[in-house]
């Protein structure tokens, strides 16, 4: 069963436009939601997380949105740049350490 | 933040073998992970390992095929025993602190021939 769902799988942005990437998950005991970003060949990087008490996230130009009553939460890139062409993964953790589920992935192509 | 590094970045193995992977973290970590990811697929959590006890596996992983110690705050090693073309992906370790931030190594690729 997977604990988290992520959509698109894929997603083909403008430069400059705003990426979106969605993810959902059903356990309530979850209370951490990082997104990573991964580059081919590459470890996959922490780039922003939030917790359930608050519901937006902002840094630079990654914001994370979080709905608590729905379970979803979604990363927004606002002037997508090539350079932000990876695979964006979210996860989920419960209050009980670190462990994380991720969803499936999402290849961003921003185009120039 | 924890810087990671992983050891060896990738090998080319024959089945039937193991190959032991060691991951070494610049700063003492509470949690240490292990997971595999298929090339183009998300992570996969193999286990968790503990300092100075047996490691905790998810579901679907075993002791006897993904033995893993952890002697120390700082370093720990999987192996891959008695390898099958199956087992070729990619390995991956992460380390965690109280503030459940969990940064994530390099990678070892490994190709199962």
């Amino acid at each position: 069963q997977q604990q988290v769902k992520q959509s698109p799988q894929s997603l083909i942005v403008q430069k400059g436009g705003i990426s979106i990437i969605n993810c959902a998950y059903e356990n309530t005991a979850f209370d951490y939601f990082p997104w990573y970003q991964q580059f081919p060949g590459k470890g996959p990087a922490l780039l922003i997380a939030i917790r359930p008490d608050v519901s937006e996230k902002k840094e630079g130009r990654f914001t994370i949105s979080f709905n608590k009553s729905a379970k979803q939460f979604s990363l927004h890139i606002m002037d997508s740049q090539p350079g932000d062409s990876a695979t964006y993964f979210c996860a989920a953790g419960p209050n009980t350490g670190n462990q994380f589920y991720f969803g499936t992935g999402t290849s961003l192509t921003v185009i120039p | 933040s924890a810087v990671i590094s992983q050891k060896p970045s990738r090998d080319i193995c024959q089945r039937g073998t193991s190959l032991t992977i060691q991951c070494q973290v610049d700063s003492q970590v509470t949690m240490m992970f292990w997971y595999r990811q298929q090339p183009g697929q998300s992570l996969t959590l193999i286990a968790t390992a503990n300092q100075g006890s047996e490691a905790t596996y998810e579901s679907g992983f075993v002791i006897d095929k993904f033995p893993i110690s952890r002697p120390n705050l700082t370093f720990s090693t999987l192996t891959v025993s008695n390898m099958s073309p199956e087992d070729s992906s990619i390995y991956l370790c992460s380390a965690g602190g109280v503030d459940y931030e969990q940064y994530f190594g390099p990678g070892t690729r490994l190709t199962v021939t």
